[in-house]
């Protein structure tokens, strides 16, 4: 069974503290993603990263960076935690295919409430 | 450009059949599937339908895809309670970074 792992269920921080989420899977995917999940805005991929030390801006990278030094891991990063961070911050990873069905496997979230 | 809508929530009784829906914009996509959130869960892959389909059965789900309105939907036979739960439409086109939109959620609330 693929496993993606996530540091924290639930975090509170305080404004402009730096933040890290870190993601780990064990299935030796190229891909890993990570996003942010608002209510009645879905799903919003904030990085990803097709390899390790590459990463790629998705849709909303403003306020966040990434690091991917291991395979494994993916680390999600607040430089100066802001209250309109506060949500839910999702990981997956995926093999790299390049073709066929994209089956992203999902950590089970962190929580994340910035005071 | 890249959109993907649902409807915000659904309610059916347990045994009813469940249809929830979804439009997409992109017609160059190439695999569309439905993934599923458990309260306090991840999501995790229901079905999926490769874009040259327009209909695929797997045990009480059926996926219908109307690639001319850009249309998917997901049909759940006799609703069980277990079934409620955040239904999540995406879509993508392949390749080596096989990057997922999303669309919204539809919140399915099962009432016994």
């Amino acid at each position: 069974d693929v496993k993606v792992t996530q540091s924290s269920r639930y975090l509170v921080k305080r404004t402009g503290e730096k933040v890290f989420l870190e993601c780990v899977q064990d299935m030796d995917h190229e891909n890993m993603f990570w996003y942010r999940q608002d209510p009645g805005l879905g799903l919003r991929l904030i990085y990803f990263s097709y390899d390790v030390k590459m990463k790629e801006k998705g849709d909303i990278p403003e306020g966040y960076s990434v690091s991917r030094e291991k395979k494994e891991r993916f680390s999600l990063i607040l430089e100066s935690a802001s209250t309109n961070q506060t949500s839910m911050y999702l990981c997956a990873s995926s093999s790299r295919t390049g073709w066929g069905v994209e089956t992203q496997y999902f950590g089970p979230g962190t929580r994340l409430l910035v005071l | 450009g890249e959109d993907v809508e649902q409807s915000l929530f659904l309610s059916v009784r347990e045994g009813d059949s469940s249809v929830i829906n979804c439009t997409y914009t992109d017609s160059s996509s190439t695999y569309l599937y439905w993934y599923k959130q458990e309260p306090g869960a991840g999501l995790q892959l229901l079905t999926y339908i490769f874009s040259n389909m327009d209909m695929k059965q797997d045990q009480r789900l059926t996926v219908l895809l109307n690639k001319k309105d850009k249309h998917l939907s997901l049909r759940i036979a006799d609703t069980q309670t277990g079934d409620s739960a955040i239904y999540f439409c995406a879509e993508s086109k392949g390749g080596a970074t096989n990057k997922l939109i999303f669309g919204t959620g539809t919140l399915l609330a099962v009432q016994p």
